[in-house]
């Protein structure tokens, strides 16, 4: 099924530790972002791409990269994992003027 | 930038009743207004969406209306069921597509 696809689903790292969270979308949209959803505090964006090759920065990016080398892939890379980033993560895609495709997040927790 | 508030944060009804969110936005070139329906363990999904040049829009028992001069928008869902309770997030977009979302609405709806 066209969407967002986004693996692991679940992780547990431990401090310091590094890692990637893969985001895939086969819907050929320009625009895809990173989101983490703590209680309380909503969606907030960490980063986000206008299109292969172009990255910004969104609310919270700081312990968080990101790469756009294709349309597709979209993965985030935590640095250096710390207990502050224990949270859900949502990749998420649009098409200019539309709105978003989300999925199905990553559930990661840092110990 | 964009600033989103949502209210109310919670919202107990019983199945039957009607229930209604209201969001509000401080930036006059936001033009596109999309909700989300988040269920427990998954992502959000887009369900409606007003584009600035609307007042209201309805899909069966969900509606939407936007008044641009008082800058808020609500989101109206009728005769409610045990499976709309979920967590609901309005969103504001302008010229950079990227959504500022409020913070969310746990949407109750008792039997």
């Amino acid at each position: 099924n066209a969407g967002v696809t986004q693996t692991p689903k679940f992780q547990v790292l431990k401090t310091g530790q590094s890692m990637t969270l893969q985001c895939a979308q086969d819907m050929n949209h320009e625009y895809m972002s990173w989101y983490r959803q703590d209680p309380g505090m909503g969606l907030r964006l960490i980063h986000y791409s206008v299109g292969a090759g172009i990255t910004d920065q969104g609310e919270v990016p700081n312990g968080y990269n990101v790469s756009r080398s294709t349309t597709e892939d979209f993965p985030l890379r935590l640095l250096s994992a710390a207990p502050s980033q224990t949270s859900v993560y949502f990749c998420a895609s649009l098409q200019g003027g539309g709105g978003y495709t989300f999925g199905s997040g990553t559930r990661l927790t840092v110990v | 930038g964009e600033n989103v508030e949502q209210h109310p944060s919670t919202l107990s009804v019983q199945e039957g009743d009607s229930a209604v969110i209201k969001c509000t936005y401080s930036d006059s070139a936001s033009n596109y207004f999309p909700w989300y329906k988040q269920e427990l363990g998954k992502g959000p999904q887009l369900i409606i969406d007003i584009r600035s040049n609307v007042g209201e829009k309805k899909d069966q028992r969900i509606a939407v209306t936007l008044n641009k001069t008082a800058k808020h928008f609500s989101l109206h869902i009728t005769e409610t069921q045990p499976e709309d309770s979920a967590v609901y997030f309005c969103a504001a977009v302008g010229g950079s597509y990227i959504p500022t979302f409020g913070r969310g609405t746990s949407l109750i709806v008792h039997p």
